[in-house]
């Protein structure tokens, strides 16, 4: 999984709860995805980083906010995290812009009761 | 609206068979496409990426081929193993604003029986 970790790997939570996912990185990448995935839907884009705090929104980012301190960190969290946020969510790494290779890391399933 | 559609939606072949998959989309303009496989429980690996002037590229037993006219792509499966069942994903890249947005199929589902 080209040296990209996330954590943790399952989660179950209730509703409202706040909830943050790890992405975790050993490739000195400036570019970092948060993408989620469900069944019948691609895989879509939530935010991303282009750079140490320079972050920016994708396609389904409301209900999520997103931090990037470091390099190697990118952080998700679910303010109130609500059944409709169940799903199966990755990060992703690239050298340079959005055209340029993705690598994705393993995965966070994350199920809200 | 950017769109990419994959069919058939699941496939199930014999070992040792071939099998193509197929993607048709709709981003416009186009920066290139690239066709992931997913197993079961982890994140996507890239197979092959293509630009818009290249029209087929392998990897081992993977071949796709690309015709941006017609914005339609396939992946081709040679002799197929067990280890190949898994999710494959076709996705495009946009040019300009939306390059960092890339457009996801929703996948072909393979499984791979002996």
């Amino acid at each position: 999984d080209a040296g990209i970790t996330q954590s943790p790997r399952h989660k179950v939570t209730e509703t409202g709860t706040p909830v943050t996912l790890r992405c975790h990185q050993t490739e000195n990448h400036r570019y970092m995805y948060w993408y989620r995935q469900d069944p019948g839907h691609g895989l879509r884009l939530i935010h991303y980083s282009y750079g140490v705090k320079d972050t920016d929104k994708g396609e389904v980012s409301d209900g999520y906010s997103v931090s990037r301190s470091k390099t190697e960190d990118f952080l998700l969290t679910l303010e109130s995290a609500t059944s409709s946020q169940t799903s199966v969510y990755f990060c992703a790494i690239s050298k340079l812009a959005g055209g340029d290779e993705q690598y994705f890391g393993p995965g966070t399933r994350l199920t809200v009761t | 609206k950017n769109q990419v559609e994959q069919s058939p939606q699941s496939l199930i072949i014999l070992e040792g068979k071939n099998c193509t998959l197929q993607c048709n989309y709709t981003v416009s303009p186009f920066s290139n496409l690239r066709w992931y496989k997913q197993d079961t429980g982890r994140g996507p690996v890239s197979l092959t990426i293509m630009t818009f002037s290249e029209n087929t590229k392998s990897n081992g037993r993977y071949t796709a081929t690309l015709d941006a006219d017609t914005k339609q792509s396939s992946l081709h499966i040679t002799a197929s193993q067990l280890s190949d069942s898994a999710s494959y994903i076709c996705v495009v890249s946009g040019v300009g604003d939306s390059s960092y947005k890339l457009i996801f199929g929703s996948g072909t589902r393979l499984l791979v029986r002996p």
